[in-house]
């Protein structure tokens, strides 16, 4: 069975600063998907970044990054120069290609950027 | 252009009563989701879809039905509530499937007591 482990539950940096999230997954797979989402109070879900698992590539949108071990079945987020609005919580997730009913969440992590 | 809406925000319902949930994308996807969030979890497919005319079983199809009679509008149904089925709904919907970016809706939060 397909899992995704977000192994801190909350975080809390200064803004400013950089923070990395950790997500490790578990899968036989070798076809797959791995997604970051936000959920920032206001609950509405937004795709931060998304990683192929055949790119060796790290996915990079702005200041969001990833590190993808496909090895170690890790895909952490490093969130830098963190902004008072990156507060949310964070779902890492997985999908394999082509099993459509089959994307599995994380449990998240609740993230705090203090001022 | 409003993206993706959902119908009623809140509702408080008893064991045993029906209610559908509204979902309506204005983005012309053609794949729309409903998932269930509970404290403490990630989201979890309750049934989704792929076209107009089309639906499919998630992870946790039982209690649900779906119906997607036009293709902006996605639906879910609850036929007799249970408590077990208190939970934030999100509807989402893709142009391209489950890889593309998912667009989701602000959430309805449903009590059922």
């Amino acid at each position: 069975a397909q899992t995704v482990t977000q192994s801190q539950p909350e975080m809390s940096v200064q803004e400013a600063e950089t923070v990395t999230l950790s997500c490790t997954y578990d899968t036989s797979e070798s076809n797959y998907y791995l997604f970051w989402y936000k959920q920032p109070p206001s609950r509405q879900m937004i795709l931060v970044i998304r990683q192929e698992a055949y790119k060796q590539q790290n996915a990079t949108e702005n200041r969001f990054s990833v590190n993808f071990q496909k090895a170690a079945k890790s895909f952490s987020l490093k969130i830098s120069d963190s902004q008072l609005g990156d507060t949310a919580m964070y779902f890492c997730a997985f999908m394999i290609l082509n099993r459509d009913d089959k994307i599995i969440f994380g449990k998240g992590t609740r993230l705090h950027i203090l001022p | 252009n409003a993206g993706v809406t959902q119908t009623p925000k809140f509702r408080v319902l008893k064991t045993g009563q029906s209610m559908t949930l509204l979902c309506a994308q204005d983005m012309n996807h053609e794949y729309m989701y409903w998932y269930r969030q509970d404290p403490g979890m990630g989201l979890r497919l309750i049934h989704y879809s792929v076209g107009e005319g089309t639906t499919a079983k998630g992870e946790v199809p039982d209690g649900y039905n779906v119906s997607r009679l036009k293709k902006q509008n996605f639906l879910l149904g609850l036929e007799s509530a249970a408590p077990s089925q208190t939970s934030v709904y999100f509807c989402a919907s893709s142009d391209g499937g489950f890889t593309d970016t998912q667009y989701f809706g602000p959430g309805t939060r449903l009590t059922v007591l």
